[in-house]
């Protein structure tokens, strides 16, 4: 199995400043024919489930603010919230399915 | 507006077998281009995903759990349903139904765009 490794495991940062989310893989997730990244960003807030966000690693689901964006390619993947809000405070998953679907272990998100 | 709700008894004895269903509204469950597909979440843990089916009947497990589970579909109900089988205390989650894309022509299944809000399943006797 391709595992997902996520760093840090939580982080604060202050209202309307930048939260970086970095997440590796254990191998490769870049499909060569299609030169796609099979890797999608999920955001879940306490009692809720979780939503995607970004897919094929820098593509914004719809609806989703443009405050999110995801980059990387390969094994080295990042989320990046601009300018976080209020109602960014959340746990943040990456997923990979170039194999058999994996996740990393979630990054905790709060406000400093 | 696409909507799907996880239903099932919320409590299993240690080695019995726990049963998931389901219902999906908003939509048909026979599109082709979706898997539709099964991931649980251990309280304060992270997310694993379990399987999925098509309204085919095709299905892929998760190999940690394939001796343990069946996914199965009914289009005329537009359900689809989770069993595990000889549960035990780690088996207890939040189980959640997703939508899944499949992309057709390279028979390759992605990411989750529609989850339902989860079943909590406690396994205690």
């Amino acid at each position: 199995d391709i595992v997902m490794t996520q760093s840090p495991d939580s982080l604060a940062v202050s209202l309307g400043e930048r939260a970086t989310i970095n997440c590796k893989s254990s191998q490769s997730v870049l499909y060569g024919s299609s030169n796609k990244n099979y890797l999608a960003w999920y955001q879940q807030k306490p009692g809720q489930p979780p939503k995607l966000l970004i897919y094929w690693a820098s593509t914004r689901e719809s609806g989703v603010p443009d405050r999110f964006s995801g980059s990387g390619s390969g094994t080295d993947f990042t989320l990046t919230i601009s300018s976080l809000q209020a109602e960014d405070v959340a746990v943040y998953y990456c997923q990979q399915y170039y194999g058999i679907s994996t996740f990393g272990q979630g990054t905790k998100v709060e406000i400093k | 507006q696409l909507q799907l709700q996880e239903s099932g008894p919320g409590l299993v004895k240690p080695s019995e077998t726990l049963s998931l269903t389901c219902t999906v509204s908003g939509g048909s469950i026979s599109s082709g281009s979706y898997y539709w597909g099964w991931i649980r979440q251990p309280p304060g843990k992270g997310l694993e995903w379990i399987g999925s089916i098509h309204y085919s009947g095709s299905t892929y497990y998760n190999p940690s759990l394939r001796s343990r589970v069946t996914i199965s579909v009914d289009t005329s109900k537009n359900q689809v349903s989770l069993k595990v089988s000889s549960v035990t205390a780690a088996d207890t989650a939040v189980y959640y139904c997703a939508r899944r894309y499949y992309d057709t022509s390279r028979s390759q299944r992605y990411y989750f765009d529609y989850w339902g809000q989860g079943m909590l399943v406690t396994v205690s006797s």
